[in-house]
């Protein structure tokens, strides 16, 4: 079975400078997709950025990008120039093209002004 | 609809109720899931839609879920005999193939168990 693990239950980082969030997961699979998802304290969850495990280049949305290392099955999310609104819980989610994603547990990030 | 709906947003229940959650997916979305997710916790796969059939169910935690879909829109999930355990956010979320696109999720429905 697929799993996903997130080992930073909890992560801070000042206002304005760059944090990363690890993730790493496990599958037998060779096309899949990974995902990021943000869930402000309001609740709703918001996709972030997305990586097709085919193409090497890694993904980058505006202040947000990925670390994707398919041979050692990490997928890191780099969130630079942070801001207050960054301030959530963090989600890192696998998918084939088989039905419903899996995700970690996610990672609670809080930014500081 | 621009999004995915779930009604209520909130609901308070007595245990041993039955209550209904339902989820509006975005048009034209043929896959649609729901979740549960506990305080300060991450989600739990509960079953999975595609257009009207539900080829996975195995995360429903006990005979007392069930849900169902119509027309390829408009989902229930209902929680029968309601628990305290059962407190929790319900999310539901739809995606528009089978190709690996990711969710637009709704915002959740809070339900607590009395």
């Amino acid at each position: 079975a697929q799993t996903v693990t997130q080992s930073q239950p909890e992560m801070s980082v000042q206002e304005a400078e760059t944090v990363t969030l690890s993730c790493t997961y496990d599958t037998s699979e060779n096309n899949y997709y990974l995902f990021w998802y943000k869930q402000p304290p309001s609740r709703q969850m918001i996709l972030v950025i997305r990586q097709e495990a085919y193409k090497q280049q890694n993904a980058t949305e505006n202040r947000f990008s990925v670390n994707f290392q398919k041979a050692a099955k990490s997928f890191s999310l780099k969130i630079s120039d942070s801001q207050l609104g960054d301030t959530a819980m963090y989600f890192c989610a696998y998918n084939t093209n088989a039905g419903k994603s899996t995700f970690g547990d996610g990672t609670t990030l809080t930014v500081k002004p | 609809g621009a999004g995915v709906s779930q009604s209520p947003s909130n609901k308070v229940t007595e245990k041993g109720k039955d209550v209904e959650l339902r989820c509006d997916p975005i048009s034209g979305h043929t896959a649609l899931y729901w979740y549960r997710q506990r305080l300060g916790q991450g989600l739990e796969f509960l079953i999975y839609f595609q257009g009207n059939s539900a080829p996975d169910k195995s995360g429903l935690p006990s005979d007392r879920f069930s849900a169902e879909r119509t027309g390829e829109s408009v989902s229930t999930l209902t929680i029968q005999r309601t628990q305290q355990e059962d407190s929790a956010v319900y999310l539901c979320a739809s995606s528009s193939s089978r190709t690996g696109g990711g969710y637009t999720f709704g915002s959740g429905t809070r339900l607590t168990v009395v």
